[in-house]
Formats: structure tokens, C-alpha cells, sequence
């Protein structure tokens, strides 16, 4: 079974549109992250949620709102997307400090 | 920026050569990790070295840290040609946020 998984693999969209990427763990773990991978290859965190709560926003723009039903669910939806926006989104789940990542959303906005 | 560097960007070596990558961090850590990232694939942990520790090995790798220069080392010895990937340092603050901290990443290719 996979550990943390994301859907969908690859989203191409237009400017404008509204999209949402799925992300479960079956870990059991309480703290899930969403990290943002740019074409240089740079991982910069976006959120992370401890039990359902939010515990850091790493200056996201409005446009990204992360959902957190349960522990072991946090998902991201994405308003009015921008050319910028494209990039390779990922999905992780921590316990003790070490992450484990999903095989990543690519979204590529046209 | 609190993103660590990396270097060198990218190396090329023969199998069965040895591979180092380095990173170098800004701010104090409560332990530093490594990641290894297959092409279009999600990053793996590899090892994690403590504050209060200046090396640990698992298998073929060998990693230091040196806390008072801000710096880490990974040795990967006995290169194999599935060895290769990209190499990313993590650095952890501790705390309530649990908030890794990546480096901009090494690309190893590992020739047969």
C-alpha cells in the first residue's frame, strides 16, 4: 500500500481555473506538509498541519488554501491559477521529524 | 533566504567510484537529513544525523556534520548506476513546527 498518496499524477489547466490536488496517508502520522518544487528544483514549504491545524503558512499566496478533514487527509485547492503556479507539488507526512513524500501533482497552467 | 546550498550542482562519476556531495546551512539545527529524489518521483529519506552527533553511516553511506562551520557532508561509496538521482540536504530547527528546510539539491549520475 502506499505510504502518502496524491492525486492527481499530472494537471494541466488554464489561467484562471480553480483545481484541487488530493493527499492521504495511511502512516498514522499527525503532521502533513505541502512543499512546492519549482523547475530548478528548489523545495520550498508551503504549509503543515498538525492534527487538522494549521501550523505554519509560509507566505502562500491567498489563491492556495490548504483542507485538513482529518489527520490523515490534507488537501490543496488552488484559485484562479496563474503561469507562475506551474511546478511540482508534493505532498509529505512526518513522524519525529523525518518526512515522506507522494510522488507528486505536476500542474501545468497554460 | 533560509534554503542551504549545495555543491557541487551536479557530478559525474564512473561506477564503483566514490561519491561526496556537500551542504552548507544559515541557522542553528537540530538535525540535518538527507533525501535522495529519482527522476519524476517523490523525495526518499536517506539518513539523519543529530546535532550532537558528527558521523553516521548506513550501508554505503557515510555522512558528517560540523556544526561550528554549518556544514554536512554524504559519501556514497561503491557508486552503482541505480545511484543515480538527485541528493538534497534537510535541515531541521526542532521545535513545535517540524519545519524541514532543503537545500538546493546535488544531481549525481553514476555511469556503467
Amino acid at each position: 500500500d502506499t505510504a502518502v498518496s496524491q492525486t492527481p499524477k499530472y494537471l494541466v489547466t488554464q489561467m484562471g481555473n480553480d483545481k484541487s490536488i488530493k493527499c492521504e496517508q495511511n502512516l498514522g502520522h499527525d503532521t502533513m506538509y505541502w512543499y512546492k518544487q519549482d523547475s530548478k528544483k528548489f523545495l520550498k514549504i508551503m504549509f503543515s498541519y498538525n492534527n487538522k491545524e494549521l501550523i505554519i503558512n509560509e507566505t502562500v499566496p491567498n489563491r492556495f488554501s490548504p483542507k485538513s478533514p482529518d489527520k490523515a487527509h490534507l488537501n490543496l485547492h488552488i484559485n484562479s491559477l496563474e503561469l507562475g503556479d506551474s511546478a511540482v507539488y508534493f505532498c509529505a507526512s512526518s513522524q519525529e521529524g523525518v518526512a515522506f513524500f507522494g510522488q507528486g501533482t505536476r500542474l501545468t497552467v497554460v | 533566504s533560509q534554503q542551504g546550498e549545495e555543491d557541487p550542482q551536479a557530478l559525474s562519476i564512473q561506477e564503483g567510484e566514490n561519491a561526496t556531495m556537500n551542504c552548507s546551512y544559515k541557522t542553528s539545527i537540530n538535525n540535518l537529513q538527507w533525501y535522495r529524489q529519482n527522476s519524476g518521483r517523490g523525495l526518499v529519506h536517506l539518513i539523519l544525523i543529530r546535532s550532537n552527533e558528527r558521523e553516521k553511516h548506513s550501508g554505503r553511506l557515510r555522512v558528517t556534520l560540523d556544526t561550528s562551520k554549518k556544514s554536512s557532508s554524504l559519501l556514497i561509496t561503491a557508486s552503482r548506476a541505480a545511484d543515480t538521482a538527485s541528493y538534497f540536504c534537510a535541515t531541521d530547527r526542532g521545535g513545535a513546527t517540524n519545519k524541514l528546510i532543503f537545500g538546493t539539491g546535488t544531481l549525481l549520475a553514476v555511469q556503467p
